[in-house]
């Protein structure tokens, strides 16, 4: 199975500044199908499902705010919020479909400080 | 719109049985590759089940091998996962979620709680 590592747990990130969490996966995600990488990230807010936010590693989903960005290949992620704002407030999860079992990251808490 | 909305958990013995529903609208339900995903406390989201968009593959987790199996009648746009010999370490929310375009999950429901105990 890949196991994702995400860091940090939790993060407290003052109201218009940067964010940035990382995802490393146990191996490379990379996709040889299409050359992309197969790696997600989710926002879960209280209550609420999970929602998709990033996938190939650096699509945006639609409807989803351009201060949310996704970089990074093979065994090295990140999910940078440019500015934060405060209905960022949630649980971070990095999700691979490279193979199954589908995993997810232990998930990483953002505040406001 | 679509939407997913999840039926069926509630309080179980370890040992008992549940069957979750997910009703599917708002899209075609025999286009998609659907998925049950849980989220237990302190454990984070785990995948549990896959099934193909007519129902001839499906995957499980190993830690539900055996015990769980999902399956799907797209005449009713409802997918299941029933889920046998239920244990403590089980309980947890039960998400229906879809595979979009790319293989991850791009619509979610709101889930159902199932709780594992005597």
């Amino acid at each position: 199975d890949i196991v994702m590592t995400q860091s940090p747990d939790s993060l407290a990130v003052s109201l218009g500044e940067r964010a940035t969490i990382y995802c490393k996966p146990s191996q490379s995600v990379l996709c040889g199908s299409n050359n992309k990488n197969c790696l997600a990230w989710y926002q879960r807010k209280p209550g609420q499902p999970p929602k998709l936010i990033i996938y190939w590693a650096s699509t945006r989903e639609s409807g989803v705010p351009d201060r949310f960005s996704g970089s990074g290949s093979g065994t090295d992620f990140t999910l940078t919020i440019s500015s934060l704002q405060a209905e960022d407030v949630a649980v971070y999860y990095c999700q691979q479909y490279y193979s199954i079992p589908f995993t997810f990251g232990q998930g990483t808490k953002l505040e406001i400080k | 719109e679509v939407q997913l909305v999840e039926s069926g958990g509630g309080l179980v013995q370890p040992g008992g049985s549940l069957r979750l529903s997910c009703a599917a609208s708002g899209f075609t339900f025999s286009n998609y590759w659907m998925h049950w995903v849980r989220l237990a406390p302190g454990t984070g989201l785990v995948w549990v089940s896959r099934i193909h968009s007519d129902g001839s593959i499906t995957s499980h987790a190993d830690s539900v091998k055996g015990r769980f199996t999902i399956s799907r009648d797209n005449a009713k746009n409802t997918l299941y996962l029933q889920m046998n010999s239920l244990r403590a370490e089980d309980t947890a929310i039960y998400y229906c979620t879809r595979s979009g375009i790319s293989p991850d999950f791009d619509y979610w429901g709101q889930g159902t709680l199932v709780t594992v105990s005597s």
